[in-house]
C-alpha cells in the first residue's frame, strides 16, 4: 500500500507552547488528509478533513483556532496545537487518500503528545 | 447518519485457533464502502481490506477471510489459525458515497489477543 510518513512519532512539550506535526504521502498525491485524536483504548476521533490549498473543515467540538491545520501541497499537511494544555495530552493521526470518497485512506505512524 | 458497531470490546483466542469479529454497520446510502484496518501496539493503522457496497462476494486473503451480508448489514472478519502476531486492535470502518460528508467512521475497536 501507499506509504504515509508522519513526523514526530513522539514530542513532550510545555504547556502554553505550540506544537505542529507534520504528515506527508510520499509515493502518491493526497487529494484529501485527514486528522484524528485517539484516546487510549478508544476508537479514532475526526477532528478535521482539508483538501490541497483550501480551508480545512472541522468536526464539530473541534476549535479551529486551536488545531490549526495546513495542507500546503497534494503531499504535505501540518497540524499544529497551539497554546498546547495537558488535556491535549493524546494521540494523533493522520491519514491520507489519494482519489474520491469511497477509496483507502492510508495512515501515519501517529504522534504521542505529551504536554506537561 | 453513518454508524458502525463492534460490540466486542476485547477476545483472547490461544494460538491457533480460528477467530471472528463482528462489525455491524448502519447507512442510509445505497451507495457505501466498508474497511478494515489494524492497529499493533505500535499505533499505525494498516489497511486491510475495502469493499462497496455493490460487491457481496466474501474475501479470503490468505488466513484472512471477510464475510459481507448486507441484509444483516454486518461485514465480518476471520482470522483462520490465530498466531501472536494477529494481536491488535481492528477497526471496522464504513464511507458513505453521499451522506457521509466525505467521513471515514470507525467502529470503537476490538481488542484481539493471541496467545501461545
Amino acid at each position: 500500500g501507499a506509504v504515509v510518513s508522519q513526523h514526530p512519532s513522539r514530542v513532550i512539550c510545555k504547556s502554553g507552547t505550540s506544537v505542529k506535526i507534520e504528515c506527508r504521502s510520499l509515493d502518491f498525491q493526497a487529494t484529501t488528509m485527514f486528522w484524528y485524536r485517539q484516546f487510549p483504548k478508544q476508537s479514532l476521533m475526526l477532528m478535521a478533513t482539508s483538501n490541497e490549498g483550501s480551508k480545512a473543515t472541522y468536526e464539530q467540538g473541534v476549535e479551529k483556532d486551536k488545531f490549526l491545520i495546513n495542507h500546503a501541497s497534494l503531499t504535505l499537511s501540518t497540524l499544529t496545537v497551539t497554546s498546547a494544555h495537558p488535556e491535549d495530552s493524546s494521540f494523533y493521526i493522520c491519514s491520507a487518500r489519494q482519489g474520491a470518497i469511497g477509496t483507502e485512506a492510508f495512515f501515519g505512524q501517529g504522534t504521542r503528545l505529551t504536554v506537561v | 447518519a453513518q454508524k458502525v458497531t463492534q460490540a466486542q470490546t476485547e477476545i483472547s483466542v490461544v494460538e491457533k485457533e480460528d477467530v471472528t469479529l463482528d462489525c455491524v454497520y448502519e447507512t442510509r446510502d445505497t451507495t457505501y464502502y466498508l474497511f478494515w484496518y489494524k492497529q499493533p501496539p505500535s499505533g499505525e493503522l494498516v489497511f486491510l481490506i475495502r469493499r462497496n457496497s455493490f460487491d457481496e462476494q466474501n474475501e479470503i486473503s490468505g488466513r484472512y477471510s471477510w464475510n459481507f451480508q448486507k441484509s444483516t448489514s454486518s461485514f465480518n472478519f476471520t482470522i483462520t489459525a490465530s498466531q501472536v502476531v494477529d494481536s491488535a486492535v481492528y477497526f471496522c470502518a464504513l464511507s458513505e458515497w453521499a451522506g457521509g460528508g466525505n467521513k471515514l467512521t470507525f467502529g470503537t475497536g476490538t481488542q484481539l489477543k493471541v496467545e501461545l
